[in-house]
């Protein structure tokens, strides 16, 4: 079945730099675009960005630009989304899901999602 | 960016009766390129409607979606338990993905 396992819970120090990891089995990697959505404690979604697995084209969400990179791996159908000077208010809870884009702009498929936690 | 607002912030209701939810943009959003998504707790959210009115894999024909331009609505016909969560909308546009803040249905 199509799936995307995320790597385990990170503890990071102000102005450090974190590396999720997401690696997708059950379908074609580079067929899709994967994207990439945080969740604060208690709050809602927002999207940081996604990364089209064909070509490693990437769209960041302007709040993040600048500190975010997003990359795949093709050989292991892995993404990469590496956040650097970390703040407090980067704690959160980081999905990845595969990404519908073109007609329907959506995603479909999530994964359990990587706790980031930010603390001196 | 454009920007959702979805309405109620909280809606409490009983099993067996209608929930209707709104999500409005701050511009007109293409249809295609809109989606609800429901999230239960410790879970991750799943989609639920995508091109604002198609239902996706898995989801009951008890969810229903429509709208378009900055008006977009989910209805849950007859609420069933396991349909108390919380639902996000979500928009295309701009290259820019973007979601609602959400609207948490809860047991009356």
């Amino acid at each position: 079945q199509v799936q995307l396992v995320q790597s385990g819970a990170e503890v990071k120090k102000p102005g450090a730099s974190v590396k999720v990891s997401c690696k997708a089995s059950g379908y074609t990697f580079i067929s899709y675009e994967i994207s990439w959505v945080r969740q604060a404690p208690g709050q809602g979604l927002e999207w940081m960005g996604w990364i089209s697995a064909y070509s490693g084209k990437t769209n960041y969400a302007q709040k993040l630009q600048g500190r975010v990179t997003m990359t795949t791996d093709t050989s292991t159908s892995t993404a990469y989304m590496e956040l650097r000077s970390l703040r407090s208010d980067d704690t959160a809870l980081y999905y990845c899901a595969r990404t519908h884009t073109g007609h329907y702009n959506y995603m479909d498929v999530w994964g359990k999602g990587t706790t980031v936690t930010v603390s001196s | 960016e454009i920007v959702l607002t979805q309405s109620p912030g909280t809606l409490s209701l009983s099993p067996g009766e209608r929930a209707t939810l709104s999500c409005r943009a701050s511009q007109s959003v293409s249809s295609n390129y809109f989606a609800w998504y429901q999230q239960k707790p410790g879970q991750a959210p799943r989609p639920v409607i995508y091109g604002a009115s198609s239902r996706a894999t898995g989801i009951p024909d008890r969810f229903s979606g429509s709208g378009s331009g900055t008006e977009f609505t989910l209805t849950i016909s007859r609420l069933e338990p396991e349909d108390f969560a919380v639902y996000y909308c979500q928009q295309y546009g701009s290259s820019q993905f973007t979601f609602g803040p959400g609207t948490k249905v809860d047991i009356k």
